[in-house]
């Protein structure tokens, strides 16, 4: 079984388009996580949920929101989607979130503006 | 979180151990030592964290100097599934729930 899955693998769509990103996990985590990873190979979080709570939400465009339906589902939602969002986008999750708490990641989903 | 320095590449013969060096000169007291690693097109996973004494695990051991400035994670035998980029991180912990990835070690791993 998969710990972390992320649907789909592979997303490739036009400017303006509206998209969105799946993730689950079945480690009955408390914690989940959205970092995304960009050309350069910079991983940066972008949102964080402890127990359906938005916890992080670091600088990101308000085009991109965060719906976690319960603690096991943390889905991301694109609007208008730009060049610049061209990028790996993984989804993690951790126990509770503390310090000593591992992260664990998704495969990942790469995503192409054209 | 404090911010660690490591070399950006680093090549091994395979079979044999590698010592991936990161300098965190400015860590707090609080701050542990996480080490995560990525393979190439796959999502980040853990490798092994510290505090102060060095650690041990099934995948690697973490070497802490003393005065906690730098660290060594020990691959005791490279394989060629080893080959991947090497995140040191600093995880403080004060109501901070993220990883602040840096450039990390890409190794590379020769037959």
């Amino acid at each position: 079984d998969t710990a972390v899955s992320q649907t789909p693998k592979y997303l490739v769509t036009q400017m303006g388009n509206d998209k969105s990103i799946k993730c689950e996990q079945n480690l009955g985590h408390d914690t989940m996580y959205w970092y995304k990873q960009d050309s350069k190979k910079f991983l940066k979080i972008m949102f964080s949920y402890n127990n359906k709570e938005l916890i992080i939400n670091e600088t990101v465009p308000n085009r991109f929101s965060p719906k976690s339906p319960d603690k096991a589902h943390l889905n991301l939602h694109i609007n208008s989607l730009e060049l610049g969002d061209s990028a790996v986008y993984f989804c993690a999750s951790s126990r509770e979130g503390y310090i000593t708490d591992t992260q664990y990641f998704g495969p990942g989903t790469r995503l192409t503006v054209l | 979180d404090a911010k660690t320095t490591q070399p950006n590449s680093m090549e091994s013969n395979e079979e044999e151990p590698v010592h991936l060096p990161c300098n965190h000169s400015t860590i707090s007291g609080t701050d542990y030592i996480h080490w995560y690693r990525q393979l190439p097109s796959q999502g980040p996973e853990y490798v092994i964290h510290g505090l102060t004494s060095n650690v041990n695990n099934r995948m690697a051991s973490l070497a802490i100097a003393e005065d906690r400035k730098s660290s060594t994670l020990i691959l005791h035998r490279a394989t060629l599934r080893d080959a991947a980029v090497y995140y040191c991180i600093l995880h403080s912990g004060a109501g901070s729930y993220q990883l602040t990835f840096g450039k990390g070690t890409k190794l590379s791993v020769i037959p």
